[in-house]
């Protein structure tokens, strides 16, 4: 099975700070990697897919790198409704979710 | 409007089952595949199962495998999850989650959840 490791847990930031989040897939799943932010009290929303194309509507501050078994989730400059939990997953076989990384208010 | 709307949740003995079912609407239903995700209170992200468009594969966490039954109904554009032999493990709230494919991807549309407790 493909285990997802996300670092960091837990993540302080001010407003305006670039934030950046990282997972880490067992094997390689090349470019096969969605990211998620979920807020308290509701389903997650997609943010990015394939590792670094961005979904629909969403805020071009977000973006996504990497490939094969390391990536990375950036925040360009940390907005007031950016504070939230992050999840990656990979689709490589079926799915599964990195464990989250919950960013706070400094 | 792409809307997935879950029922079925409830406090449920170990050992009893439930059957949680997932309301399609504003999208072609039987164009993709179909997914059931759940989260523990105050915990992470969990799949649970996954259906393909056509019914002809099926997935589940190893958790589960062998205790849940997903099934879906183009028909009526409906998804649904039987659950046996629940364990207090199982208490989360499940979400249905729509595949961007007839396979396994990731997910673009999600519903609000429905709350499984597992308890005595």
């Amino acid at each position: 099975d493909i285990q997802m490791t996300q670092s960091p847990s837990t993540l302080s930031a001010s407003v305006g700070d670039r934030v950046t989040i990282t997972c880490r897939a067992s094997e390689s799943i090349k470019t096969w990697l969605a990211w998620y932010q979920q807020k308290p009290g509701k389903a997650p929303q997609v943010l990015i897919y394939k590792a670094s194309s961005l979904e629909s509507g969403v805020p071009s501050r977000f973006s996504g790198s990497g490939s094969g078994t390391e990536f990375t989730l950036t925040i360009s400059s940390l907005q007031p409704d950016d504070f939230a939990t992050y999840y990656c997953q990979q689709y490589k076989r079926y799915p599964c979710f990195g464990g989250g990384t919950k960013v706070v208010i400094k | 409007e792409v809307q997935l709307v879950e029922s079925g949740g409830g406090l449920v003995q170990p050992g009893r089952s439930l059957r949680l079912s997932c309301a399609a609407s504003g999208f072609t239903f039987d164009d993709y595949a179909m997914h059931w995700v759940r989260q523990a209170p105050g915990k992470g992200l969990e799949w649970v199962s996954g259906i393909s468009w056509n019914s002809d594969n099926m997935d589940y966490a190893d958790s589960v495998k062998g205790r849940f039954t997903i099934s879906r109904d183009n028909a009526k554009n409906s998804l649904s999850l039987q659950m046996n032999s629940l364990r207090p493990e199982d208490t989360a709230f499940y979400y249905c989650a729509k595949d961007t494919g007839r396979g396994w991807n990731y997910f673009d549309c999600w519903g609000q959840g429905t709350l499984v407790t597992v308890s005595s």
